[in-house]
């Protein structure tokens, strides 16, 4: 079955953790994407990567990271800077040209 | 850039009564858009897009929707609801870029 992981579906964060949260597809997507979703305020972009070894800012990315070593896997890294990391992220993956974005089922993520 | 406007936060309807969800957007180039359902703690599922050609969508579940280019709206219907429909759901627009916006999300709750 062709789709999009994600994992862990549930992860703990302590004080000044550095946590990382996986994406893999196996679409043949070029394109992938990062989001948060808080409750009320729908879905914000952190990052997004076209092709492998690029990446480019969202409109949130600060206290995240990531890296597009692979076409099939686009980690996040939630750093310590994040203040407020308590969310749903949302992976999603998709052909450039034809636009539709496939989603992840998600993992939520909360602070100890 | 391309905003979205859902302007419903709550919709609560019965059981085999019809329903609109509304969606404005706000863009100054051609725009893709989309609507997508999310169920509780899942990621979202694409209901349905519009790219180009015929402004009547239709979509899976039994939804459709229509867009309105003068009102530039995109609002979402079906015209009897079960509920296994209950929900939140998230129109979403996409410029020339490869920029996605997406609504706060409109929660549809299906009572019998």
């Amino acid at each position: 079955d062709g789709g999009i992981t994600q994992s862990p579906k549930y992860l703990f964060r302590k004080e000044g953790q550095n946590v990382t949260l996986s994406c893999e597809q196996n679409l043949n997507h070029d394109a992938m994407y990062w989001y948060r979703q808080d409750p009320g305020q729908g879905l914000r972009l952190i990052y997004y990567s076209q092709i492998v070894n690029d990446f480019q800012k969202g409109d949130i990315a600060e206290g995240y990271s990531v890296s597009r070593e692979k076409k099939e896997s686009f980690p996040l890294t939630v750093t310590s800077a994040q203040k407020n990391p308590t969310a749903f992220y949302l992976c999603a993956s998709s052909i450039v040209v034809l636009e539709t974005q496939y989603f992840g089922p998600g993992t939520r993520l909360l602070v100890l | 850039a391309q905003s979205v406007t859902q302007l419903d936060s709550q919709v609560p309807v019965f059981e085999e009564a019809p329903v609109e969800l509304r969606c404005n957007y706000s863009s100054s180039v051609s725009v893709y858009l989309f609507w997508y359902v999310q169920y509780p703690n899942q990621g979202l599922q694409l209901l349905l897009k519009y790219l180009s050609g015929s402004t009547l969508v239709k979509g899976i579940n039994g939804f459709e929707a229509e867009f309105n280019k003068s009102q530039t709206s995109f609002h979402l219907r079906k015209p009897s609801v079960h509920i296994s429909d209950t929900a939140e759901y998230f129109c979403a627009v996409k410029g020339n870029n490869n920029d996605m916006r997406f609504g706060a999300g409109t929660r549809l709750t299906v009572k019998p």
